[in-house]
């Protein structure tokens, strides 16, 4: 069963527009959802976590449980923000990443 | 420098021939992890470990072993490599899930299978 969903998997804006990356998990325990962003040619490194409640590079992300989302949000997008972020899950047993998002910011 | 190292970072070999793909971290983590890349698929899991001489299938585990004789070393083997494996590989290294915590993953091998 899939656990994390990302149903975008290309997203494009322009340059200072607002941005959001959608991500649902399928979890009933207490959830534990990161970002991780991979710029081009690059390994993957942490962009933020739910428990720190912290912005990132102007990144937030609020984690819904109702809802069952994550969602990753920037008001204005900048260029260096072309990149391709991953949603992903620790369910206390197993850690589950969503199948991604490429993110392009036009000029 | 906590770091995750795996190598080569580029390999092309042909369909058949045996290969291995090291990796190792330096922050004494007892979860290690490999993942593949394809367009369009994102990471899908190949094999995990939990600790030392502990190794369990990922989502996609066909075709590749793995081996966890050290705490910092998690190699990946493809016995008979196949065009379908052509993909770009990572290793990840964190805490044990139930302890919580962020990955750290490795810069990345790009295999192509001819």
């Amino acid at each position: 069963a899939q656990r994390v969903t990302q149903p975008e998997k290309l997203l494009s804006v322009f340059k200072g527009a607002p941005v959001e990356l959608k991500c649902n998990y399928s979890y009933s325990g207490s959830p534990e959802l990161f970002w991780y962003v991979q710029y081009s040619r690059q390994r993957l490194q942490l962009l933020l976590r739910h428990i720190s409640r912290e912005s990132i590079k102007g990144f937030t992300a609020d984690l819904n449980k109702g809802e069952t989302s994550f969602h990753l949000k920037k008001p204005f997008a900048q260029e260096e923000d072309s990149a391709m972020y991953y949603c992903a899950l620790n369910t206390g047993n197993q850690f589950y990443f969503g199948t991604g998002t490429s993110l392009t910011v036009i000029p | 420098e906590a770091q995750v190292t795996q190598n080569p970072r580029y390999l092309i070999t042909v369909t058949g021939k045996k290969l291995t793909v090291t990796c190792s971290q330096n922050m004494n983590h007892e979860y290690m992890s490999w993942y593949r890349q394809d367009p369009g698929l994102g990471l899908r899991q190949i094999y995990y470990s939990m600790n030392v001489e502990v190794t369990d299938k990922g989502d996609v585990p066909e075709g590749y072993k793995v081996s966890r004789k050290e705490k910092r070393n998690f190699p990946l083997i493809l016995e008979s490599p196949s065009p379908n494996q052509t993909s770009l590989y990572f290793c990840a290294s964190s805490l044990l899930p139930s302890q919580g915590g962020k990955a750290f993953f490795g810069q990345g091998t790009r295999l192509t299978v001819v």
